[in-house]
């Protein structure tokens, strides 16, 4: 167990909706980090967040967005959901806001969102 | 940002020492060199991590020249379960990414 919890495990919903997936981190960590992983595209970063400021943008799209709130626990928000956009969406917490390059990184186990 | 180049895949028996070797020719003065593990379906988990010579734990061994420019992660004898693709990450502390590449697929034949 890692100490980061992702809720949903599972999601599936039709293409044009909008889903909220949730993110709590280990206990302490300030930093959170999404990423989107499909079979054709690896492992995807999205976006970081510390400390309830994004820090680092990657390859996210305007149909998604993200927010961490005064308590850590951060919220990416899907909308206008496209077939494409089935995929594990991971969460990851360090206790750094200098990315994790010089520390351990924890992932959740996933929210595996299905669009229909 | 460093980009690293890692093998695809690799085949090994169990019982024997696997070393997967990452490639990172730009790497920052700054950057640390990471290795994850990642089952299908779960989220990576950290392995190892160093600067610079030769950095060990209890699961492997993490090996880089004094150029920095590669990296080996040594396996001791692998089981089974170690099949898993592995990850190599080499910090960007300036952007702040947790940025993964294309990782190497390790299958542990019995």
């Amino acid at each position: 167990d890692s100490g980061v919890t992702q809720t949903p495990k599972h999601l599936i919903t039709a293409t044009g909706q909008r889903v909220t997936l949730r993110c709590s981190p280990r206990s302490g960590d300030l930093s959170v980090y999404w990423y989107q992983q499909s079979l054709d595209q690896g492992l995807q970063f999205l976006i970081q967040y510390y400390n309830g400021e994004e820090r680092a943008k990657g390859n996210i799209l305007e149909r998604f967005s993200a927010q961490q709130f005064p308590d850590l626990h951060s919220e990416l928000n899907l909308s206008s959901l496209e077939l494409g956009d089935s995929a594990l969406y991971f969460c990851a917490s360090s206790d750094t806001g200098e990315g994790a390059m010089n520390t351990e990184a924890f992932f959740g186990q996933g929210t595996r969102l299905t669009v229909v | 940002l460093a980009k690293t180049t890692q093998p695809i895949s690799m085949d090994s028996y169990e019982g024997q020492e696997v070393n997967i070797t990452c490639s990172h020719n730009n790497i920052a003065t700054n950057d640390y060199i990471t290795w994850y593990q990642q089952f299908p379906s779960q989220g990576p988990r950290f392995i190892i991590q160093g600067y610079k010579t030769k950095v060990t734990n209890e699961v492997a061994s993490l090996f880089i020249p004094a150029d920095r420019k590669s990296s080996t992660l040594s396996l001791p004898r692998v089981s089974l379960s170690d099949t898993a693709v592995y990850y190599c990450l080499v910090g960007d502390g300036a952007t702040n990414k947790l940025i993964f590449g294309t990782g190497t697929l390790l299958a542990v034949q019995p």
